[in-house]
């Protein structure tokens, strides 16, 4: 069990370049989210998806786009990069057991490091 | 929107010490609590989660309550040992849907040897 996978772990980028988070989860998870974790600010939810097929927009969408390509799979997307996206960005998958109750322990994966310049 | 606060912001004590980490937040509203752990360019560990129904929960040297009236959560270490500095996030899941947590800007812990 691999846990909660990110590629790549570290990246530089240029200003309006643009590139592709990869984040993939064995753990049969239906909910998968990304996050990112800044100086002062903690963490802070960008997008999540409930289940396969589904995506949502957390608290700092502005800037990003998500594609859960399966239920394994969560991409996060910056289409025209920003010095503002400077960051670590973090994967998550947890099984949310919804009305039935139960605990829910979100996983993490070990992070991508982004710089802008 | 759901606000969490972590005191204090960093902590260094000697060695053997027992030790509190205290979380507050705003929303009393809330699904579960979490406590994670985070070393120096790692990811996040889950170390205790507690539900919304329930008051406290143990791992090993850690106790996690939750006073959800009050808003309201510590974590407790105890024998505390230099392998324990890092920095300690809590984080809430607010109650009914799929969202995501809202997470505090975590305690700094150094433990002295």
């Amino acid at each position: 069990n691999a846990g909660v996978t990110q590629t790549p772990k570290f990246q530089v980028l240029k200003t309006g370049q643009s590139m592709t988070l990869q984040c993939a989860q064995d753990m049969n998870h239906n909910s998968m989210y990304w996050y990112r974790q800044d100086p002062g600010m903690g963490l802070r939810l960008i997008y999540y998806s409930a289940s396969e097929g589904t995506t949502d927009k957390g608290e700092v969408p502005n800037g990003y786009n998500v594609s859960r390509l399966n239920k394994r799979e969560f991409s996060l997307r910056l289409e025209s990069a920003a010095p503002s996206q400077t960051s670590v960005y973090f994967c998550a998958s947890s099984e949310f057991p919804g009305l039935a109750g139960g605990r829910e322990t979100q996983y993490f994966g070990p992070g991508t490091r982004l710089l802008v310049l | 929107k759901q606000e969490v606060t972590q005191i204090p912001a960093a902590l260094s004590v000697p060695e053997g010490e027992n030790l509190v980490l205290n979380c507050s937040f705003t929303d009393s509203a809330i699904y579960n609590l979490q406590w994670f752990r985070q070393d120096p360019g790692k990811g996040l560990t889950s170390l205790l989660l507690i539900q919304s129904s329930q008051r406290e929960q143990t791992s090993g040297r850690l106790n996690a309550s939750l006073d959800k009236s009050s808003g309201r959560s510590t974590l407790y270490i105890a024998a505390s040992q230099p392998g324990d500095s890092a920095t300690y996030l809590c984080a809430v899941r607010a109650g009914g849907g799929a969202d995501g947590l809202t997470f505090g800007k975590g305690t700094h812990l150094i433990i002295q040897p």
